[in-house]
C-alpha cells in the first residue's frame, strides 16, 4: 500500500457541486498538506494541518475547506466548484524529526469542473 | 515569500546524453528535495538535499546551501527520464515552495 493515498484519483463534476477530495496516510507523520498544480506550473499549498486541532490556509485557499478528522486523514472540500478550480491536486505529509525523508506526495487527483 | 527559480525551463536531449539542471532560491532553507513529474502526473522524490551532495544511480545532486543554489545531474539519459523536474525549498518556519519546473524531453 502506499504511504500517502488519494481518492478518487480522477473526478468530472458539474459546476457549482459540492466536492470532497480525501487524503490517507500510513507514516504516522503529523503535518499534512494540499496543493493545487495548473497545467504548466509548480504546485501551490492550498491548506496545511500541524496536526489534528491545528489548520492553516495557505497561499490560495479561496473557495476551499479542509478538515482533520485524524491524525492519518485529511480532506479538501470544494464547497462550489468552478470551472477554474479544473487541477490536479496533491496530498502530502512531512516530519521534521524524520531526518532525511523530506516530504512524501501522494499519486494525486485530477478534478475536472465542467 | 522566498523565491525559486528553475533553469532552463525546457530541455531535448537525445538519449544518452548528460544534462545539468540548476535550481535557484532567495533565502536560506531547511529543507530542498528535488522531484520527478512522470507523464501520468506522479511525482517522485528523488533526493532530499539542503546541503552536500548525493548520488542515486545516474542521477547525483548537490545543494550549495550558503550560496543559494542546487544541481541536478542526470547522465546517460534515458526516454523514461523524461518529464518534468521540480526542485523545492522550505525555509524555516514555512512551507515548502515548488519552482516552476524543468520540462525534459529525452529522445530516442
Amino acid at each position: 500500500d502506499a504511504d500517502v493515498t488519494q481518492t478518487p484519483r480522477n473526478r468530472i463534476t458539474k459546476t457549482g457541486k459540492r466536492i470532497m477530495l480525501e487524503c490517507s496516510q500510513t507514516k504516522g507523520h503529523d503535518r499534512m498538506y494540499w496543493y493545487r498544480q495548473d497545467p504548466g506550473l509548480g504546485l501551490r499549498l492550498i491548506y496545511y494541518s500541524f496536526d489534528v486541532k491545528d489548520i492553516n490556509k495557505g497561499e490560495i485557499s479561496d473557495g476551499y475547506s479542509v478538515s482533520r478528522q485524524a491524525q492519518a486523514k485529511f480532506s479538501l472540500s470544494l464547497e462550489s466548484a468552478i470551472p477554474n478550480q479544473t487541477a490536479l491536486y496533491f496530498c502530502a505529509t512531512s516530519d521534521p524529526a524524520a531526518g532525511s525523508y523530506g516530504y512524501t506526495f501522494g499519486s494525486g487527483t485530477r478534478l475536472t469542473v465542467v | 515569500g522566498i523565491q525559486v527559480e528553475q533553469s532552463p525551463p525546457d530541455l531535448i536531449l537525445q538519449e544518452g546524453a548528460n544534462s545539468t539542471l540548476r535550481c535557484n532560491f532567495s533565502d536560506s532553507v531547511n529543507n530542498l528535495q528535488w522531484f520527478h513529474q512522470n507523464p501520468w502526473g506522479q511525482l517522485i522524490n528523488l533526493f532530499y538535499i539542503p546541503s552536500g551532495t548525493k548520488q542515486n544511480g545516474r542521477l547525483s545532486a548537490t545543494t550549495v546551501a550558503t550560496e543559494r543554489y542546487s544541481l541536478l545531474y542526470i547522465s546517460s539519459s534515458q526516454t523514461t527520464d523524461s518529464g518534468v523536474y521540480f526542485c523545492a525549498v522550505e525555509p524555516a518556519g514555512n512551507m515548502l515552495t515548488f519552482g516552476g519546473g524543468t520540462r525534459l524531453m529525452v529522445k530516442p
